[in-house]
């Protein structure tokens, strides 16, 4: 079975750029989370969404960062502009709730913004 | 303070040895408990989850939680080399959304041959 899926695995881009982050959740799975991992900080949840709805973003640094899921099969979080404190591996994950408990984690996307 | 508190380590472990694993947690009323692996570049992924106060074995490893102290740890018995990573302890809170999980910032494991 294919897991998360997420696009790109490595972004290096210019302060200033936008940058789209993709991710395909796990199909049947109806709750989808974006993270943020950095040395400093750990693994930030940023945006949960239930059922293609947003259900928190208090995790979201501030209005530079948008994340959508129009359907149940694709997610996008992006970033404009970006600036190099972006710079960090964000992950994207899915889950099936209440059913389950795990939360499966993509490969991950890693961001450098220069 | 940190809503998960795991020590940062490393915790160097010789090969065949217990590692054992400390977590703690601010919100009395957590009632789900995780314990993830971290590769190096990898994604994290599940070990174990336990959600009763004693203890819960799968394999090598054994989750301990102790709600009255607010505290959740992991022993991995028999460590070996491919047990080095760093090991994130993982809590849903009482007032999470279903699936919503608050992370500590892991704990590395070295495991020396």
């Amino acid at each position: 079975d294919a897991g998360v899926i997420q696009s790109p695995r490595h972004e290096v881009t210019e302060m200033g750029q936008e940058v789209t982050l993709r991710c395909k959740p796990i199909s049947g799975h109806n709750s989808l989370f974006w993270y943020r991992q950095t040395m400093m900080r750990g693994l930030e949840l940023l945006i949960y969404f239930n059922n293609n709805v947003p259900i928190d973003d208090s995790g979201m640094p501030e209005d530079r960062f948008s994340a959508k899921m129009p359907n149940a099969s694709f997610s996008t979080l992006k970033i404009q502009p970006s600036e190099p404190r972006d710079s960090a591996v964000y992950f994207c994950a899915s889950s099936l709730v209440p059913v389950g408990n795990t939360i499966y984690f993509g490969e991950g996307s890693w961001l450098t913004v220069v | 303070q940190k809503e998960v508190e795991q020590n940062s380590g490393p915790l160097s472990v010789p090969e065949g040895a217990i590692a054992s694993l400390n977590c703690t947690y601010s919100d009395r009323g957590s009632q789900s408990f995780f314990w993830y692996r971290q590769y190096s570049g990898k994604s994290p992924e599940l070990i174990m989850s336990i959600y009763s106060n004693g203890d819960k074995e799968d394999g090598r490893f054994t989750a301990q939680l102790n709600k009255a102290s607010q505290y959740v740890s992991l022993l991995i018995r028999d460590s070996q080399p491919s047990d080095s990573a760093t090991y994130l302890c993982a809590v849903k809170g009482s007032t999470d959304s279903w699936g919503k999980l608050q992370f500590g910032a892991g704990t590395q494991v070295v495991v020396t041959p």
